[in-house]
């Protein structure tokens, strides 16, 4: 079964400290890994996607994540975040192998507070 | 949100009436996705399509319907046998070649049922 954990419902971090929101996986082959951003009312914005290879993988908005096959985790991070930042943030997961119907499993969410 | 549209951002209905959610895309997606959205739940997977006139459940399809007549379209609708339809719904499509692929999310529909 795929499945995605997001361990955190809230982080609240200082405008300009650096910024990890997280996120474990499972699926049974390898992983397609994808962080979205959901601001309030909005629909889900692409941030950022793992396929393969680099495991540091850089996204839109100074963003990049972390893949770690040994700990099943694909970790949101940002070196000096800002107010702006603040919103929901959403990990999937789709698992490599079986249908080419690109069905993605979703975590809960975390609700990013940047505080000026 | 660009290449997706979903009518209207705002929906009100009585309770025991159906209602139709509108989903067009224009990115030429053969996949289109309806999610369901309460808070601290994430998303939850209403129904999929992969290609014309063919579509799956997913994990919460009781009481809601589909149609997929059209490449671009991909409409929702709540039937009265949903027990609790108030709800932020999402709409999202993407391709269906190469190995990955994200999908685009439209801004969402929020039907409120009283």
């Amino acid at each position: 079964a795929q499945s995605v954990a997001q361990p955190e419902d809230q982080v609240n971090v200082a405008e300009g400290n650096p910024l990890t929101v997280k996120c474990t996986y499972s699926v049974s082959g390898n992983p397609y890994l994808f962080w979205y951003v959901q601001y309030p009312n909005r629909g889900l914005q692409f941030l950022l996607k793992y396929i393969t290879g680099d495991n540091l993988v850089k996204g839109s908005y100074g963003f990049e994540a972390e893949f770690n096959k040994s700990q099943t985790s694909f970790h949101l991070k940002k070196p000096s975040a800002l107010v702006s930042d603040s919103a929901l943030y959403f990990c999937a997961v789709r698992d490599s192998r079986g249908s080419t119907l690109g069905r993605l499993y979703f975590g809960r969410g975390t609700q990013l507070t940047v505080w000026p | 949100d660009g290449g997706i549209t979903q009518s209207p951002k705002y929906l009100f209905r009585k309770e025991g009436q159906n209602v139709t959610l509108s989903c067009e895309q224009n990115l030429n997606h053969d996949a289109m996705y309806w999610y369901r959205q309460d808070p601290g739940q994430g998303l939850r997977l209403i129904y999929y399509s992969q290609i014309v006139n063919d579509f799956q459940k997913g994990d919460i399809a009781e009481g809601y319907s589909v149609s997929r007549e059209k490449k671009e379209s991909f409409p929702l609708t709540v039937t009265s046998a949903q027990k609790n339809p108030t709800a932020f719904y999402l709409c999202a499509s993407s391709g269906t070649s190469g190995r990955a692929y994200e999908q685009y999310f439209g801004p969402g529909t929020r039907l409120t049922v009283t």
